[in-house]
């Protein structure tokens, strides 16, 4: 298995333009997580999916950021407008949420390294 | 809002020692985990301890659980220069949403 893949890796903007960030999660796997990891915040959960449905997006900073997930193997972020602040590592994570066995373990893909100017 | 910080925020040590990392929680868990990163990479799971369960061994890995003190501890023995990595808890807040703390930076010195 290739694991979670993400991309970019690495994604360089001005501020103003739009973003997306994608993520293809294990197969198999029916939720679908992301994080963003800064200095100052360390690691935040965005939003969450389970069965391609978003579960809890109260982590979403501002309007400005959506997340879709139209099938079980695909999902993105999008940032529009994107802001300076928005800089940070973007992480997608996937796991099996099965019954009686939910919060197993996180597989994390390598993250995309958004900077904006 | 994070459940809990990991303790210390930063370890260095020399090779061949052991190295504890503690975490602490403030609401009921079914389990706790604890992952690894290194730099510039994504999180790595090491271990799941379920609300259970006291001790779990996971080869140099020791996690232990104290549901009374709401605290989860990490141990590393004979520690390697690779191990170099930050070590990060998490837990659970709400149904299925897992939550990390800041992370202790460990640093094994040769």
């Amino acid at each position: 298995d290739a694991g979670v893949i993400q991309s970019p890796r690495h994604e360089v903007t001005e501020m103003g333009q739009e973003v997306t960030l994608r993520c293809k999660p294990i197969s198999g796997h029916n939720s679908l997580f992301w994080y963003r990891q800064t200095m100052m915040r360390g690691l935040e959960l965005l939003i969450y999916f389970n069965n391609n449905v978003p579960i809890d997006d109260s982590g979403m900073p501002e309007d400005r950021f959506s997340a879709k997930m139209p099938n079980a193997s695909f999902s993105t972020l999008k940032i529009q407008p994107s802001e300076p602040r928005d800089s940070a590592v973007y992480f997608c994570a996937s796991s099996f949420q099965g019954r009686g066995r939910t919060n197993e373990k996180l597989f994390f893909g390598s993250g995309t390294q958004l900077s904006v100017l | 809002s994070q459940q809990g910080e990991e303790d210390p925020q930063a370890l260095s040590i020399q090779e061949g020692e052991n190295a504890t990392m503690n975490c602490s929680y403030k609401t009921s868990i079914n389990n706790l985990q604890w992952y690894r990163q290194n730099s510039g990479r994504g999180l790595v799971h090491l271990i799941l301890i379920r609300s259970n369960e006291r001790e779990k061994h996971s080869g140099r890995l020791r996690v232990t659980l104290d549901t009374s003190k709401k605290s989860s501890s990490l141990l590393i023995t004979a520690s390697r220069a690779a191990d170099t990595a930050s070590y990060f808890c998490a837990k659970i807040q709400g149904a299925q949403k897992l939550v990390f703390g800041q992370g202790t930076r460990l640093t094994i010195n040769p």
